[in-house]
């Protein structure tokens, strides 16, 4: 069975500190991953997305993740976190040709300035 | 282009009726996927579909069903409703079945 699992149900950062948002995943297949942040009351909006290539996935608004094979891992992360990050973060992951998206159970992140 | 849209944005309703929620996806994209968003069981997968054809289906009841247009858009139903229905539905489109999902604000249910 295909599962996502972010073991964090919320980290906290100081502003312009980096950050590291974990995410793992459990597929039968080659995965498709991907990274969405979702602030209140709004839908998800798309960050990055790994499908094959170099490891390291450059996304929006600064944000990049690694995707790491051996570790079955796919960690968020950016160098200097903005106050304007704070919001709840979900990873997902889609075996090629399966139809359906696997989400993790979301991750808040907190940026104190 | 536009993003994805769904209305109505908010929706109150009480046990028992039905409510029909919809979906236009960006244009050029043929998938649509729905999802429901609860505090507590996170982003749980409805259906998707591509074509007008339904592709997959989540573990929903039989109250909760969909459809999708020959433009694309989509509508999803769901009857005979409860208060756990209360949620976000939200919709997302990509090109295809395969490609990056975009999501729509969502349609907030509650039920009274």
């Amino acid at each position: 069975a295909q599962s996502v699992a972010q073991p964090e149900d919320q980290v906290n950062v100081a502003e312009g500190n980096p950050l590291t948002v974990k995410c793992t995943y459990s597929v039968s297949g080659n995965p498709y991953l991907f990274w969405y942040v979702q602030y209140p009351n709004r839908g998800l909006q798309f960050l990055l997305k790994y499908i094959t290539g170099d490891n390291l996935v450059k996304g929006s608004y600064g944000f990049e993740a690694e995707f790491n094979k051996s570790q079955t891992s796919f960690h968020l992360k950016k160098p200097s976190a903005l106050v304007s990050d704070s919001a709840l973060y979900f990873c997902a992951v889609r075996v090629y040709n399966f139809n359906k998206f696997y989400f993790g159970s979301g991750t808040k992140l907190n940026v104190k300035p | 282009k536009a993003g994805v849209t769904q209305t109505p944005r908010y929706l109150i309703k009480t046990r028992g009726q039905q409510v029909t929620l919809s979906c236009s996806p960006i244009s050029g994209h043929r998938s649509v996927s729905w999802y429901q968003q609860t505090p507590g069981q996170g982003l749980q997968f409805l259906f998707e579909y591509f074509s007008e054809t339904q592709r997959n289906k989540g573990n929903f009841p039989g109250r909760f069903s969909g459809r999708q247009f020959s433009n694309s858009r989509s509508e999803m139903n769901v009857s005979t409703l409860e208060l756990g229905d209360s949620a976000l539905y939200l919709c997302a489109s990509s090109l295809s079945p395969d490609e990056t999902q975009y999501f729509g604000p969502g349609t907030r249910l509650l039920v009274l």
